[in-house]
């Protein structure tokens, strides 16, 4: 069974770009998280998707932003790059059960830097 | 607000010794659950171990346990038998169950070093 994929790999933008980072989730899987790995910030929550709709975001501003296909693939949106924004960026899927135990697995990320 | 805490930046441990990597929690909510992820310098986060609150036991997953005392609100995650290979970065993460939030909150980690 495929894992979580995430592409590309590795981002090298300008500030003041746009970049658009992709994920497709393990099979049967309906929610896709994202996270925001920056140096010596730790992991901080971005987004949350689940059937296709936004069900929570982090503390991020509006310039972050994403959406989710019928296909249960999501791409995160990353607006007028600032330096800051550099870090590794984690997509995550689990599957959309009420209770709590459902693990949040990773996919391998992907490395963006800013110029 | 829920908060993960691990007070250990960095661990030595020989190789086949056992170690215990800290973390402790707060929340106000009385349904939640804690996980640990192994991130190897690759970048990729690796599910180790789940304990959820109302769990009576604790929690094993081969040479990975969870030493869950509920008092203190502590998770601490033990492994036995040390190898070279598990050598990396590992962190607590926490979910709260009863609200419809279902993001993790992340503790800042703890980098194991395995000594041969």
């Amino acid at each position: 069974e495929a894992g979580v994929t995430q592409s590309p790999t590795h981002l090298i933008k300008t500030r003041g770009q746009q970049a658009t980072l992709r994920c497709s989730p393990i099979s049967g899987h309906t929610s896709v998280y994202w996270y925001q790995q920056a140096l010596g910030l730790g992991l901080q929550f971005l987004l949350w998707y689940d059937e296709g709709e936004e069900r929570n975001r982090g503390n991020f501003p509006p310039r972050f932003s994403g959406r989710q296909f019928p296909n249960y693939s999501s791409e995160l949106n990353v607006n007028a790059l600032e330096l800051e924004d550099s870090a590794l960026y984690l997509c995550a899927s689990s599957t959309s059960g009420t209770g709590g135990s459902q693990p949040q697995h990773f996919g391998d990320g992907t490395r963006l830097s800013i110029l | 607000a829920q908060k993960i805490t691990q007070t250990q930046p960095g661990m030595f441990v020989q190789e086949k010794e056992a170690v215990t990597l800290d973390c402790t929690y707060d929340t106000s909510d009385p349904s939640y659950g804690l996980f640990w992820y192994k991130q190897p310098s690759s970048g990729e986060m690796i599910f180790l171990i789940y304990q959820g609150s109302y769990d009576q036991q604790n929690a094993t997953e081969g040479r990975y346990s969870l030493n869950f005392q509920k008092a203190r609100k502590s998770a601490n995650l033990v492994i036995s038998a040390s190898q070279l290979g598990d050598s990396a970065m590992y962190f607590c993460a926490m979910r709260e169950i009863s609200g419809s939030a279902r993001q993790l909150t992340f503790g800042s980690g703890t980098q194991l070093t395995v000594l041969p």
